[in-house]
């Protein structure tokens, strides 16, 4: 059964800093990885897709990269602002269905 | 450009009382959908998923029930609410045989007294 982990379960860094949020997962067979940012109360906003055969993809400030064999992903989001304060979560598609498995998510607070 | 709706954004329920909540997709066709739960404290608990109308999958047994009228309506129903049914429910849809991005909706919170 494919198991999705996210270490930090929480991170606070100061305005400017690089952020860097891992995840892994237990079973090389995936689809692909999504990652997303969900705020308080609220839906997921997804950021970034990555296909297994990718090993990274792109946008603005963040940056994901991908290695399949070894079951890990990291989100790096550059130069962190207070509006990148929300829990982001990764997950894997298991099957052709695009069926989701996730993780628990890493809380990031950004201080002004 | 495609939008997903979910309906009602919060609601409170008594034990035992029936449960709909609803969710449209705009501006695509023969979507996947899907139904997740977030309860507090707990990740996100893929309930059920469509491939199409009529055909609803369940991935948790459980008090829960969803249908799928419409090509872009998916509809997550209860009978009789338990206490353990509260939680987020999100509803998500993704381009049909393709094994790419899934879209979410706002969310609706259930609370059930």
């Amino acid at each position: 059964k494919q198991e999705v982990t996210q270490i930090p379960a929480a991170l606070s860094v100061p305005e400017g800093e690089n952020l860097v949020l891992n995840c892994s997962f237990t079973d090389s067979a995936i689809y692909n990885l999504q990652w997303f940012r969900q705020d308080p109360g609220k839906g997921l906003t997804s950021l970034l897709l990555i296909q297994s055969s990718q090993r990274e993809q792109t946008s603005g400030r963040l940056n994901a990269s991908l290695d399949k064999s070894s079951g890990r992903s990291t989100l790096y989001i550059a130069a962190s602002q207070p509006g990148d304060s929300a829990t982001y979560l990764c997950a894997v598609t298991t099957d052709s269905w695009g069926k989701l498995q996730f993780g628990a998510g890493t809380q990031v607070v950004v201080t002004p | 450009s495609q939008t997903i709706h979910q309906w009602p954004a919060t609601l409170v329920q008594p034990v035992g009382s029936p449960l709909s909540l609803e969710c449209t997709v705009e501006g695509t066709s023969n979507p996947n959908l899907y139904w997740y739960r977030q309860a507090a404290g707990r990740g996100l608990q893929l309930l059920f998923y469509s491939v199409g109308i009529g055909q609803i999958s369940s991935e948790v047994p459980q008090n829960l029930s969803a249908s799928r009228p419409q090509d872009r309506q998916f509809i997550l129903s209860s009978k009789k609410l338990l206490l353990s049914d509260s939680g987020f429910y999100l509803c998500a849809w993704s381009v049909s045989q393709v094994t790419g991005e899934l879209f979410f909706g706002e969310g609706s919170r259930l609370t059930v007294l």
